[in-house]
């Protein structure tokens, strides 16, 4: 079956845009994560889709925001673009049973310039 | 301080030889995930290990948990090239079973 898929794949964008990045998970998984990835900071939780309703969020500022579709589609989205957000940006799908696992996309890579 | 913590940072080893990293918890593990990454890549499923006790392995890779420890420990037997590449632990320390906490990952390098 299809795996986690993230588009776009590299994104080059200037201070202050804005952005919007899309993940499409593994059909049956309705729940969807979002991370962030930089060489400092290494992996850190955004937040956490199930059923169209956030979860769960990390300690990220209002900037970054996120939604899922009914069809279990997320995107993120991330206003005001500062140059630390250059980053890779990673999202997961799960079951969300107990022991179900999480499966990794290939990732966004957005520079911010 | 790190909630989990990997080590050692960085690992250079000649091929055929065996390796063993680890990733060590300050909090309760609910669940505790091996991830290989190659850079700017994705993230690669490895082992999930849920009980204390629990060993898995796939291939050359044996993964372990220590529930008392609070740490999980990956063998890698006989290293190949292929092995290279970035380990990363995460981990449900929340018991919310809706986000990994992630180690800072080791660099795996083997030399032919």
């Amino acid at each position: 079956k299809a795996g986690v898929t993230q588009t776009p794949r590299y994104l080059i964008k200037t201070r202050g845009q804005q952005v919007t990045l899309s993940c499409s998970p593994i059909s049956g998984h309705r729940s969807v994560s979002w991370y962030q990835q930089t060489p400092g900071q290494g992996l850190q939780f955004l937040f956490e889709y199930f059923s169209e309703t956030q979860r769960n969020k990390g300690n990220f500022p209002g900037r970054f925001s996120g939604r899922q579709f009914s069809n279990s589609r997320s995107e993120m989205n991330v206003s005001t673009l500062e140059l630390g957000d250059s980053a890779l940006y990673l999202c997961a799908s799960s079951l969300a049973d107990r022991g179900s696992g999480y499966t990794f996309g290939s990732g966004t890579r957005l520079t911010v310039v | 301080s790190q909630e989990l913590e990997q080590s050692p940072q960085s690992l250079i080893v000649q091929e055929g030889k065996n390796l063993t990293i680890n990733c060590t918890s300050s909090k309760t593990l609910y669940g505790l995930y091996w991830y290989k990454q190659k850079y700017g890549e994705g993230l690669i499923f490895l082992m999930m290990l849920q009980k204390g006790g629990e060993e898995k392995s796939h291939e050359k890779i044996t993964a372990k948990l220590d529930e008392k420890k609070q740490q999980s420990s990956l063998h890698i037997t006989a290293s190949q090239p292929s092995h290279a590449g970035i380990y990363l632990c995460g981990a449900d320390i929340t018991g919310a079973n809706s986000k990994l906490t992630f180690g800072k990952g080791i660099t795996l390098s083997v030399r032919p």
